[in-house]
């Protein structure tokens, strides 16, 4: 089984201010991670993902993550917000195995960013 | 450009009514989904498609069906039988090492 938690379903920040946002997952094997942002009315678009590489991943926008086993967490950060970042972020889990391989999202944060 | 194409983007289902929503991608993808979003819920899997001429349910399976006739297709059809289908659906595909592509979506409402 595999489960993801956003902590903080709304977080807004000052433009040029650290922006975090924070993602803890569950999964009995070894996961792969992902960030998602949603601007209104569209589709989700991919901004970075862990698939057992590198421990810090760099996504598009200045946006990182990084995967901690021990905390199971994947928090998704960028050390100044923008105004452009305002939207909804999903943080996603599945597993590299075979079978099913549909995600599961978080239930979203949405990021404000303040001028 | 290659992507997913969801149609119609707005629709309305009167009581007792089917509606079918369109998703077609031309990214040479096995594998498609559907996901429904409400807000403060995220999205969930309510049908997924890994080949042609086979799907899985997902999750939220009840009162919806899907057909997987071609590669580039995968509609969602909302029964009468699916009581709360006021929702934010989206239709996305993926690479073999599971990347999603999403298409802009379809907003349902019932009238």
């Amino acid at each position: 089984a595999q489960s993801v938690t956003q902590l903080g379903s709304h977080v807004s920040v000052s433009e040029g201010a650290l922006v975090l946002l924070r993602c803890n997952y569950s999964s009995s094997v070894p996961p792969y991670l992902f960030w998602y942002v949603q601007y209104p009315n569209q589709g989700l678009q991919l901004l970075l993902k862990y698939t057992s590489a590198a421990t810090l991943v760099k996504g598009i926008n200045g946006f990182e993550a990084e995967f901690k086993k021990s905390e199971t967490s994947f928090h998704l950060t960028k050390p100044s917000a923008h105004m452009s970042d305002a939207a909804e972020y999903f943080c996603a889990v599945t597993h590299g195995g075979t079978g099913r391989r549909a995600l599961t999202f978080g239930s979203g944060t949405r990021l404000q960013v303040q001028p | 450009d290659g992507g997913i194409t969801q149609s119609p983007k707005y629709l309305f289902r009167k009581e007792g009514q089917n509606v079918t929503l369109s998703c077609e991608q031309n990214l040479n993808h096995d594998a498609m989904y559907w996901y429904r979003q409400d807000p403060g819920q995220g999205l969930r899997l309510i049908y997924y498609s890994q080949i042609v001429n086979d799907f899985q349910k997902g999750d939220i399976a009840e009162g919806y069906s899907v057909s997987r006739e071609k590669k580039e297709s995968f509609p969602l059809t909302v029964t009468s039988a699916q009581k709360n289908p006021t929702a934010f659906y989206l239709c996305a595909s993926s690479t073999p090492g599971g990347k999603l592509f999403f298409g802009s979506g379809t907003q349902l409402s019932v009238l």
